[in-house]
């Protein structure tokens, strides 16, 4: 059973730019999550999808971070004008129901903004 | 703030000893989890212990949970230079979101 897969592993945009970054979960697995990674901030939740629809995003900045779930087997992450604090690992994870069991997260993009 | 913290922040052992990492947290909770991330790696769960929990095993590892005091410890036997990693707890409240505090590194030197 493949892991949980996140494209592209890495990203350098420049300033203004716009980033996508898509999350392939694991077969069956039905929520979702998206983490941003930081040596500052250590692991931030961003937003969770349960059967593709959207529960919970409160850790999404309101103005320029965007996600979709448009069917069962992806997800993305949409930044638009990207700032280098942006800059952090991306990471996707994926588990059978939602929170309480075991999330499975992918090797993570990371994006550069410069 | 961090609902979940994880201490020291950083540790050093020899291969083939024991290694503890500690975890409070600020909430109630139904399950904590600890997580191990390799460099280049993403996090991958170690153990899941529920709230009515009080010690939970896994191989080398060893979790321990004390709700009364809202803290946790991971320890590691017989550290191996694969045990090298940065270790997460993770606290979820009733289905909320999964909270992971910055984690502390272990470095297992030969």
């Amino acid at each position: 059973n493949a892991g949980v897969i996140q494209t592209p592993r890495h990203k350098v945009t420049g300033k203004g730019q716009e980033a996508t970054l898509w999350c392939e979960p694991i077969s069956g697995h039905s929520a979702v999550f998206w983490y941003r990674q930081t040596i500052v901030q250590g692991l931030e939740f961003l937003t969770y999808f349960r059967n593709q629809a959207p529960i919970d995003d409160s850790g999404m900045p309101k103005e320029r971070f965007s996600a979709q779930m448009p069917n069962q087997s992806h997800s993305t992450l949409k930044i638009q004008s990207t700032q280098p604090q942006d800059s952090a690992v991306y990471l996707c994870a994926s588990s059978e129901w939602g929170f309480g069991n075991t999330l499975y997260f992918g090797e993570g993009s990371r994006l550069i903004v410069v | 703030s961090q609902l979940a913290e994880e201490n020291p922040w950083a540790l050093s052992v020899h291969e083939g000893e024991s290694v503890t990492v500690n975890c409070s947290y600020k909430t109630s909770i139904t399950a904590l989890q600890w997580y191990r991330q390799k460099s280049g790696e993403g996090p991958a769960q170690l153990i899941l212990i529920r709230s009515n929990e009080r010690e939970k095993r896994n191989g080398r590892l060893r979790a321990t949970l004390d709700t009364s005091s809202q803290s946790s410890s991971l320890s590691i036997t017989a550290t191996r230079c694969e045990d090298t990693a940065v270790y997460f707890c993770a606290t979820d409240s009733a289905g909320n979101k999964l909270t992971f505090g910055i984690g502390t590194r272990v470095l297992v030197r030969p």
